[in-house]
């Protein structure tokens, strides 16, 4: 499978606990794109990264939270000192340069912040 | 700022029945146009795209024509079958190198065999 994945699928934490997930993009592509999607809502843009440059954030990413993309592959999303308020399906995206208006999902990470 | 305004759901349908999902957007300059579904535990999907006024993108037996005159991309399909039944999301891209999607909020679509 040459999909984009995310590890984990699932995630349970208590308040206040810091969490990090991974997103593996398909091997081409160099643009990567982090989204937050909560119960009932469509994704809502976080931030992406071209090869390894972070190039925009969304203002829902407060300080708390940090994406890397160190060598322009995987890239890490991580949430200190998580709220309940961050309970949500964290989407992963990739494409190409070219082609950016074409981004492949990967299945989430669905966190749930007791 | 762009927005997408789409029909609201739940919306249930019988097999073989008609299939229309309202889409508006509010955009500067001339985005790209997307229809996205997501099947039951599955991942977001492309299900079909426009770029241009006038553009239709087609997938699946779907339909979505980009009219920038009334701003809508609405989604049709002319016999909707039980496995259709999913998420469906209309999104627009602005014409920037940011690329970020804007999404609606989403309409559940059930087909009853």
């Amino acid at each position: 499978d040459t999909g984009v994945s995310q590890d984990p699928r699932h995630k349970i934490t208590k308040r206040g606990q810091n969490v990090t997930f991974r997103c593996d993009p398909i091997s081409e592509h160099n643009r990567l794109y982090w989204y937050r999607q909560t119960l009932g809502q469509g994704p809502e843009f976080l931030t992406y990264f071209q090869n390894e440059a972070q190039l925009e954030k969304s203002r829902l990413l407060s300080d708390r939270f940090s994406a890397e993309r160190p060598k322009g592959s995987f890239s890490t999303l991580e949430i200190q000192r998580t709220e309940q308020g961050d309970s949500a399906m964290y989407l992963c995206a990739s494409s190409r340069r070219d082609r950016y208006n074409e981004q492949f999902f990967g299945p989430g990470t669905r966190l749930t912040v007791l | 700022g762009n927005s997408v305004t789409q029909m609201e759901g739940p919306v249930t349908l019988s097999e073989e029945a008609f299939l229309t999902i309202n889409c508006t957007y509010t955009a500067t300059g001339y985005p790209s146009l997307f229809w996205y579904v997501q099947y039951p535990g599955e991942g977001l999907q492309l299900l079909l795209k426009a770029t241009k006024a006038d553009d239709k993108g087609s997938n699946k037996g779907f339909e979505a024509t980009y009219r920038k005159e009334t701003t809508s991309f609405h989604l049709e399909k002319g016999s909707v079958q039980v496995s259709d039944s999913a998420v469906y999301f209309c999104a627009l891209s602005g014409y920037s190198s940011a690329s970020k999607i804007i999404f609606g909020s989403g309409t559940r679509l059930s087909i009853r065999p």
